[in-house]
């Protein structure tokens, strides 16, 4: 069980488009989902969180009119890069939390982007 | 806010030898504590954790980590290492009373496993 999925797995995309990654939870309901970014060799960053029905929650630092995060129903959360350049290429990872009192987050398997 | 150390950016092993990762942790309280394993290229994958009650913990594929309220730490473990354990561990802190906006990682220890 706490299965969560991404979609796509790896995109590439050119400078200027707009790029759309799925997290999906896929055997439990989520009702908060949390966006990292993981530059190479380093840790996980927050960059936002999520709950169902409502705007998203942005870290310090983090554009929210460049990275759009929708989460329009329980298993599926959406997060948009807009208008991608080179330096938006990184490993995004979601998570997603089924609302127990413990702060666990099951994660996905990430989508590699790469802005040419 | 909490903060998670780990000192150890690289760790090298022989397979079949016992391996440490050292995990630090600043909190007011007792937070949740969690060890994460990612291979290349893959997202995280949940090895134990620890919410209350035992301060040691079994996880999956043979580790066990300890928690130890006086030296907040969280030390990961394994009496014998194989080679699929390379990989790069991270050791992550939830506060108890937050729900997800305070759950951070620590900066992540890559294991290498010499044959």
């Amino acid at each position: 069980g706490a299965v969560v999925s991404q979609h796509p797995s790896r995109v590439i995309c050119k400078s200027g488009t707009s790029v759309k990654i799925e997290c999906r939870s896929l055997d439990f309901q989520a009702t908060t989902m949390f966006w990292y970014r993981q530059f190479p060799k380093k840790s996980l960053m927050l960059m936002a969180t999520s709950n169902e029905g409502s705007k998203a929650t942005y870290e310090q630092g983090v554009e929210k009119d460049k990275f759009l995060i929708n989460h329009a129903s329980l298993t599926l959360s959406t997060l948009t890069v807009t208008s991608a350049h080179p330096e938006d290429s990184s490993f995004y990872i979601c998570s997603a939390r089924a609302g127990t009192a413990y702060n666990e987050q099951f994660f996905g398997p990430g989508t590699r982007l790469t802005v040419l | 806010a909490q903060s998670v150390t780990q000192p150890d950016i690289h760790i090298t092993v022989s397979e079949g030898a016992s391996l440490e990762l050292r995990c630090n942790y600043s909190y007011g309280a007792t937070p949740y504590l969690f060890w994460y394993v990612q291979s290349p290229g893959q997202g995280l994958q949940l090895l134990l954790k620890y919410f209350s009650g035992d301060t040691l913990v079994q996880g999956i594929k043979g580790f066990e980590a300890e928690f130890k309220r006086s030296q907040s730490s969280f030390n990961l473990r394994k009496p014998s290492v194989h080679w699929s354990d390379a990989a790069e561990y991270f050791c992550a802190v939830g506060a108890p009373d937050n729900y997800g906006q305070n759950f951070v990682f620590g900066p992540g220890t890559r294991l290498s496993v010499l044959p």
